[in-house]
């Protein structure tokens, strides 16, 4: 069991640029989520896959955003025309649903100038 | 959707003081978490816990699924555990709470 990693951990880009983030899941795990925390609040939900399928999005997720899971092992997470409202740490936890006790990795910190 | 909110926001201890955190649920839940957040940023799971209580070391906690409301102890603190607390709940994804933000000093 190594953990969810997560690459890279730190992204600085200019607005307008696109970005993507990466996601390896504890390697038993079917289930991955995907969050958003800014600095003060508790991390926001943006879209969970079990295996390949997206189960669920965030109506709060903008259509720039886009999150892929081929063959249900890692994930990608893009966001298209970056604005400086996307700065924030992106997390990514993984379960199993025999046992749904999510376990984070250590984010991946954007910033967008 | 579900609004989390935790109590207190903010806790200042000395080294070997006990402390609850409370977290209220405004729907009924059937997954709810622990985590601690450590001044690094890594989120740690600290309970699974939908109902009942459960230990572990010098934490537990306690959930009252029929009340919405579930509780964390933490005894003897140490100042390794300073952080955020958050707790979490839902049903197929989670809504976290804005955190109990503990910091324990020497």
């Amino acid at each position: 069991d190594t953990g969810v990693s997560q690459n890279p951990r730190h992204k600085i880009t200019k607005r307008g640029q696109n970005v993507t983030f990466r996601c390896d899941p504890i390697s038993e795990h079917n289930r991955l989520y995907w969050y958003r925390q800014t600095l003060g609040q508790g991390p926001e939900f943006l879209t969970y896959f079990q295996n390949e399928a997206q189960l669920e999005k965030s109506r709060l997720l903008s259509d720039r955003f886009s999150a892929e899971r081929p063959k249900g092992s890692f994930s990608t997470l893009e966001i298209q025309r970056t604005e400086q409202g996307d700065s924030a740490m992106y997390l990514c936890a993984s379960s199993s649903t025999v046992r749904d006790t999510q376990y984070f990795g250590p984010g991946t910190r954007l910033t967008v100038l | 959707g579900i609004q989390v909110e935790q109590s207190p926001p903010d806790l200042i201890l000395q080294e070997g003081a006990n402390s609850t955190l409370r977290c209220n649920f405004s729907d009924s839940v059937n997954n709810l978490q622990w985590f601690h957040q450590n001044p690094w940023g890594q989120l740690i799971n600290l309970f699974y816990i939908p109902s009942g209580t459960k230990q572990n070391g010098r934490l537990s906690a306690t959930t009252v699924a029929t009340e919405r409301y579930s509780l964390l102890y933490i005894s003897s603190s140490q100042t390794t555990d300073s952080g955020v607390y958050f707790c979490a709940g839902g049903y197929s994804t989670l809504t976290f709470g804005k955190g109990t933000m503990l910091l324990v000093s020497p």
